[in-house]
């Protein structure tokens, strides 16, 4: 069935340091893929989202690569920030039914 | 446009009491679903509900029931609590048809 793998945490860096988050997903079709964020204590924000191979989605200098042939759509950030300090959570839409699959989610640290 | 609302945020029970928590979609969003989320089992979907009909249920035993009213607005129920329902409830709305959900802040339930 359908599922995400996503990069285990949790994971600390320095400000302005690069970030990636790996996720890889398996599905019979193509789904949209997405990115969301939890701030500590909220519930989770789109952050962005692809809906077709080889879409990037982008917001707040995040970005991300919907590859087929990987089956990947790993999370990037050139320079990340104080305020980027969050769980991440990569999440299959809906493919043949109408579910969302989520990763279990990735901590990030940022420290000054 | 208002965002999905969740109340109460914050809800203290007790085992064997049962408790019901209240979401309220996005206006125009007929679709909600329901996901616990915990530190150790992460993001785990309980059901979902379009125009008043449950479209799919996650792997929840049967203390666990929801129902959507013609206004869109949902609620679920945990009867018979036990200490392992303490958890985030997260609702999430979308758009017939779209492929994006949108999440509210979430009710902390902490059972005793």
């Amino acid at each position: 069935g359908d599922s995400v793998t996503q990069m285990e945490g949790p994971v600390t860096l320095s400000e302005e340091a690069f970030l990636t988050i790996n996720c890889t997903y398996t599905a019979t079709g193509y789904p949209s893929l997405f990115w969301y964020v939890q701030y500590p204590g909220e519930g989770l924000q789109l952050l962005l989202k692809a809906t077709k191979a080889d879409d990037k989605g982008s917001n707040k200098g995040f970005e991300a690569t919907y590859r087929k042939e990987t089956t990947s759509f790993h999370l990037e950030k050139g320079s990340v920030q104080v305020s980027d300090s969050a769980v991440y959570f990569c999440a299959l839409g809906p493919n043949t039914g109408n579910q969302f699959y989520f990763g279990t989610g990735t901590s990030l640290t940022v420290i000054p | 446009k208002a965002g999905v609302t969740q109340t109460p945020r914050y809800l203290i029970k007790t085992r064997g009491q049962q408790v019901t928590l209240s979401c309220s979609p996005i206006s125009g969003h007929r679709s909600v679903s329901w996901y616990q989320q915990t530190p150790g089992q992460g993001l785990q979907f309980l059901f979902e509900y379009f125009s008043e009909t449950q479209r799919n249920k996650g792997n929840f035993p049967g203390r666990f029931s929801g129902r959507q009213f013609s206004n869109s607005r949902s609620e679920m129920n945990v009867s018979t609590l036990e200490l392992g329902d303490s958890a985030l409830y997260l609702c999430a709305s979308k758009l017939a048809g779209q492929d994006t959900q949108y999440f509210g802040p979430g009710t902390r339930l902490t059972v005793l």
